[in-house]
């Protein structure tokens, strides 16, 4: 089972356009979210990150957004640049563990024309 | 170096081979965690360490898969009588801490794993 979705494998944004990239997750115990970008031959970097008491953080040019009742969450890129371009992780950290351990989504990859 | 070295960077066996993947974690760092990337998927946890303690084996898909930190500081990832279904990338990260939440988790480039 799929606990957290990325239901969009890609994604194609213009330069300086938003991207918007989608999460959504099923199970209850998760409470913290993070965004890793992954360019190829190379290990996820991390991007940003939310705690389940928050709705929204912001970090330049990118923002995440939570909705708990939902389940979902999105990551907010604006403007979009062309070296945004690559794999994008969702992950979720479990309240039940001590030590980060983290479930990932599929990825999305994001291609910014300039 | 400064950051989480793994080698080989690809390696290549024939099914029945047993391999052993290595990790070099940036010096200090406490936590080191295996991850196994199928193609097209997100990392799947496989083991967390402390140290050389190895304090969660949940996400090893089987008896085949061992995975050591005698020293606290490098650690082998072995798979025994490999199958196909083990091709994957398989991803090392390093923390300074030991945190519930990790922020500060830095992953190796990986070791390619091709079972034909």
């Amino acid at each position: 089972d799929q606990q957290v979705k990325q239901n969009s494998p890609s994604l194609s944004v213009q330069e300086g356009r938003i991207s918007i990239l989608n999460c959504d997750y099923t199970n209850s115990m998760f409470d913290y979210f993070l965004w890793y970008k992954k360019y190829p031959a190379e290990g996820p970097t991390f991007l940003i990150s939310i705690s389940s008491i928050k709705d929204k953080n912001e970090d330049g040019r990118f923002t995440v957004f939570l909705n708990k009742s939902a389940k979902h969450l999105s990551l907010h890129i604006v403007p979009s640049q062309p070296g945004d371009s690559a794999v994008y992780f969702c992950a979720a950290s479990d309240g039940g563990t001590s030590y980060g351990k983290l479930t990932f989504g599929q990825g999305t990859i994001l291609t910014v024309h300039p | 170096g400064a950051g989480v070295s793994q080698s080989p960077r690809y390696k290549v066996a024939k099914r029945g081979q047993d391999v052993a993947l290595r990790c070099d974690p940036i010096s200090g760092h406490v936590s080191l965690f295996w991850y196994q990337q199928a193609l097209g998927q997100g990392p799947e946890f496989l083991t967390y360490f402390q140290n050389e303690a190895q304090l969660d084996k949940s996400g090893l898909p089987s008896d085949r898969f061992f995975a050591e930190r005698p020293e606290g500081s490098v650690s082998t990832l072995k798979i025994q009588r490999t199958q196909q279904e083990d091709s994957a990338v398989y991803l090392c990260a390093s923390s300074l801490i030991q945190a519930r939440i990790n922020t500060e988790a830095f992953f190796g480039q990986g070791t390619r794993l091709t079972v034909v």
